[in-house]
């Protein structure tokens, strides 16, 4: 149990919908990134919040966009889906600043876009 | 740009057996090295990470690991693996945007 939760576990979108994913972290977290795992690949970083900011991002579009609440919840949302979205998403907290300290991975959102 | 190679896409081994698990990373400073284990239709469980300190790394599940600075590697070892332990292993190179290797599946046979 790493206390991040992930909803919904599993979710189907035509191409040019929009998405929302959501993730709860353990409270005092206050970093948390999001991750996109495609099938038989590993996680590749899309971004990280740190405070309520964006923090950092990968080789993502902008139609991926965060946020992240004062409560230790975020959202990762995507807008005009396309097939190669199709993917597990994880999303990640941790405490910046805290070497010692692990990062905590949720169970994942499968999306599938149809 | 921090990146991690991991060569061996699927290997296969008997219970019992010893197991190596090959990790590559290409980083800038001083890195901060993962092994990760995903099951089927699930997140990740950290197997053990490497900070500073001793280069021989203790993690949970009996599994250990190597940092060779000289040859940018991360190697995972188990001593005898079980048939519990087939997953798919992802060594990671980063901390809060942590960067993965494409995986390598373990298929252990009986």
């Amino acid at each position: 149990e790493t206390g991040v939760t992930q909803s919904p576990t599993h979710l189907i979108k035509t191409r040019g919908q929009q998405v929302t994913l959501r993730c709860s972290s353990q409270s005092g977290h206050n970093t948390v990134s999001w991750y996109q795992q495609a099938l038989g690949q590993g996680p590749q970083f899309i971004f990280q919040y740190y405070r309520e900011e964006e923090n950092g991002r990968g080789n993502f579009p902008p139609r991926f966009s965060g946020l992240q609440f004062p409560n230790y919840s975020s959202e990762l949302n995507v807008n005009a889906l396309e097939l190669d979205d199709s993917a597990l998403y994880l999303c990640a907290s941790t405490v910046a600043g805290r070497t010692n300290e692990k990062l905590f991975f949720g169970s994942g959102t499968q999306l599938s876009v149809l | 740009a921090q990146s991690v190679t991991q060569p061996d896409i699927h290997i296969t081994v008997s219970e019992g057996a010893s197991l190596e698990l090959r990790c590559n990373y290409s980083y800038g400073a001083t890195p901060y090295l993962f092994w990760y284990v995903q099951s089927p239709g699930q997140g990740l469980q950290l197997l053990l990470k490497y900070f500073s300190g001793d280069t021989l790394v203790q993690g949970i599940k009996g599994f250990e690991a190597e940092f060779k600075r000289s040859q940018s590697s991360f190697n995972l070892r188990k001593p005898s693996v079980h048939w519990s332990d087939a997953a798919e292993y992802f060594c990671a190179v980063g901390l809060n945007d942590m960067r993965f290797g494409a995986g390598t599946r373990l298929t252990v046979k009986p």
